[in-house]
């Protein structure tokens, strides 16, 4: 069974901390994905990543940076954490050139007080 | 830049109605995919259909049937039937091809239809 996990699934942090959201993959994919979800917007792109330390910016980067080191992880990383970046967070992942669909994860739902 | 419009944020029927839902989208590319997710109460994302944009051909799943039509940038999505477990936000969502940096862009969303069957 194919398999997309984020570290956590509540998460509560204070303004100003730095903050980490981890995904791991076991399904060997070349791309993987963080999207944010927020009512009445949908699911935006933040940043996606095609290769071990390879990324791209997203629809909505502002705020956030990423990093995948190896194969299977991609971390998002809010620097300074605001308010406004309550949300629910998802991560995904696909082969590349829309081979397959993109798999996601059960999603964190992060809390900045 | 591309873009995938779904009309109808929110639709309530009574089970065993059918019901379709609107997915329009906006895309330069020729080479694109298409596919429709389901998200529960419980969040997950889950998988129902993807196409290519040179597979024009209607599919049938069981209850489920997808219309994609070119010619009005449409993949509309309908429900035969409908149950209560059907009970969902659904997503439509749109990835261009990419030529270089290892495959397609990430999804374009539109911003869901909530559908709610009453029993």
């Amino acid at each position: 069974d194919v398999k997309v996990t984020q570290s956590s699934r509540y998460l509560v942090k204070r303004t100003g901390e730095k903050v980490f959201l981890e995904c791991v993959q076991d399904m060997d994919h070349e791309n993987m994905f963080w999207y944010r979800q927020d009512p009445g917007l949908g699911l935006r792109l933040i940043y996606f990543s095609y290769d071990v330390k390879m990324k791209e910016k997203g629809d909505i980067p502002e705020g956030y940076s990423v990093s995948r080191e190896k194969k299977e992880r991609f971390s998002l990383i809010l620097e300074s954490a605001s308010t406004n970046q309550t949300s629910m967070y998802l991560c995904a992942s696909s082969l590349p050139r829309g081979a397959t669909e993109a798999f996601f994860g059960q999603g964190t739902r992060l809390t900045v007080v | 830049a591309q873009k995938v419009t779904q009309a109808q944020t929110e639709i309530s029927v009574v089970e065993k109605e059918d019901v379709t839902l609107d997915c329009v989208y906006e895309t330069r590319d020729t080479t694109y995919y298409l596919f429709w997710y389901k998200q529960p109460p419980s969040g997950e994302l889950v998988f129902l259909i993807r196409r290519n944009s040179f597979d024009e051909q209607n599919e049938i799943s069981g209850r489920y049937s997808w219309n994609f039509q070119k010619s009005t940038s449409s993949f509309n999505f309908t429900i035969t039937a409908s149950q209560v477990v059907d009970s969902a936000v659904y997503f439509c969502a749109l990835s261009e091809y990419r030529y270089s940096g290892g495959g397609a862009d990430g999804l374009t969303f539109g911003k869901g239809t909530h559908l709610i069957i009453q029993p």
